[in-house]
């Protein structure tokens, strides 16, 4: 039962241009929702969280929508440049007992970015 | 500040034989949780230690197990290792709860 999801395994978008990828999660518990960038060989790194109080957070070149009625969010990246081509997750948290909180991750877009 | 630290980065192991990954986390964070990342699966959550106490855990068997110390450093542990249990095991820590949770490098295990 895969509660978060991105269906688009790859992209492809030219250096320059605006990168949308997407994310869909099932579980209508999830309150918090955050973006990983990840590269060979290394962890994943934070990049941008939304809490489901807001629709919208913005960071530099990094935007994060989400339509709570839809289940659905999405990280813009305006301008793609080459060293953001990486695989991004998507992950999504609820509060589970007393304060503890596991992040349930989506399986990842690898992002290319062509020069 | 130091990032988080798992060791060791590469490891291979036999089939059966049981393994120990380590990881100290951000200074100052207490909770530290695991992930494995394979190819087929991606990101499954292990258990997050927050305190020295497992606070939430993950849908693996109990050949995974884990702890962690008084200065938050934690480990994790896997016995009887099968060939499936190959994977990127990642750590991850943060302050207080497990919403930005920053990650180490990761432990690749591989066994044959």
């Amino acid at each position: 039962d895969q509660q978060v999801k991105q269906n688009s395994p790859s992209l492809s978008v030219q250096e320059g241009r605006i990168s949308i990828l997407n994310c869909d999660y099932t579980n209508s518990m999830f309150d918090y929702f955050l973006w990983y960038k990840k590269y060979p060989a290394e962890g994943p790194t934070f990049l941008i969280s939304i809490s489901s109080i807001k629709d919208k957070n913005e960071d530099g070149r990094f935007t994060v929508f989400l339509n709570k009625s839809a289940k659905h969010l999405s990280l813009h990246i305006v301008p793609s440049q080459p060293g953001d081509s990486a695989v991004y997750f998507c992950a999504a948290s609820a509060r589970a007992s007393g304060s503890a909180r596991q992040l349930t991750f989506g399986s990842g877009t690898q992002l290319t970015v062509l020069p | 500040k130091a990032g988080v630290t798992q060791t060791p980065r590469y490891l291979i192991k036999t089939r059966g034989q049981q393994v120990t990954l380590s990881c100290s986390p951000i200074s100052g964070h207490r909770s530290v949780s695991w992930y494995q990342q394979t190819p087929g699966q991606g990101l499954q959550f292990l258990f997050e230690y927050f305190s020295e106490t497992q606070r939430n855990k993950g849908n693996f068997p109990g050949r995974f197990s884990g702890r962690q110390f008084s200065n938050s450093r934690s480990e994790m542990n896997v016995s009887t290792l099968e060939l499936g249990d190959s994977a990127l095991y990642l750590c991850a820590s943060s302050f207080a709860s497990n919403t930005e949770a920053f990650f180490g490098q990761g432990t690749r295990l591989t066994v044959v």
